[in-house]
């Protein structure tokens, strides 16, 4: 297993397009987050899953963010009608509930950049 | 909520050298992890550390130890004999078990800087 990874690395678009990253998580971990680092900041929480199923999401998830874990493995994080603001590194992690301390393993992120 | 604290924006230090990071935070919960996590330029971020709330014993592993100082709400990092790939971005992270399927709650980061 090569670790979690998404995709793409790098995004830029256009204000108002939508967008959607994708996140692989390693195989046998069942909890999936994302967070999201603006420049200079540490990352902010931002939604989980545990299998399938979403169950908690940030204030800072405006209803332009989307998420799904439609099979309990895979996530995608959609944007919709992006704005300047959303310009940051979206960071996924994965986790095993029953590893000892629930670890979190992060991928590489997807720069976005909303011109 | 809990918040995180890290008031060292950058530090530079010696190859070979220790460098101290320091680390407040802010909860009324008893039981709870701190992390430091490493994030090299360009790379992703990876787990140097994990102290429980519940162990008195400071965790060390290899060149890297902590000192947490549960009733102060401190949880400094300290980096020994520094090498060049110490370079990078140190986040200090709290979680509460439980809360979120254990989110990380991260501070706003010390960039490290090892000189040769």
């Amino acid at each position: 297993d090569t670790g979690v990874s998404q995709n793409p690395r790098h995004k830029i678009t256009k204000r108002g397009q939508n967008v959607t990253f994708r996140c692989d998580p390693i195989s046998e971990h069942n909890r999936l987050y994302w967070y999201r680092q603006t420049l200079g900041q540490g990352p902010e929480f931002l939604t989980y899953f545990q299998n399938e199923a979403q169950l908690e999401k940030s204030r800072l998830l405006s209803d332009r963010f989307s998420a799904e874990r439609p099979k309990g493995s895979f996530s995608t994080l959609e944007i919709q009608r992006t704005e300047q603001g959303d310009s940051a590194m979206y960071l996924c992690a994965s986790s095993q509930e029953r590893l000892a301390h629930n670890e979190q393993f992060f991928g590489p992120g997807t720069r976005l950049t909303v011109l | 909520a809990q918040t995180v604290t890290q008031s060292q924006p950058e530090m530079s230090v010696q190859e070979a050298e220790t460098v101290t990071l320091s680390c407040t935070y802010d909860t009324s919960e008893n039981n709870y992890y701190l992390f430091w996590y490493k994030q090299p330029p360009s790379r992703q971020m990876i787990l140097v550390i994990r102290q429980e709330a519940y162990k008195q014993q400071n965790a060390t592993e290899n060149r890297f130890s902590v000192n947490f100082q549960k009733a102060a709400k401190s949880f400094s990092l300290k980096i020994s004999d520094s090498q060049l790939g110490d370079t990078a971005m140190y986040f200090c992270a709290f979680m509460k078990p439980k809360a979120a399927g254990n989110k990380l709650t991260f501070g706003g980061g010390t960039r490290v800087l090892v000189k040769p």
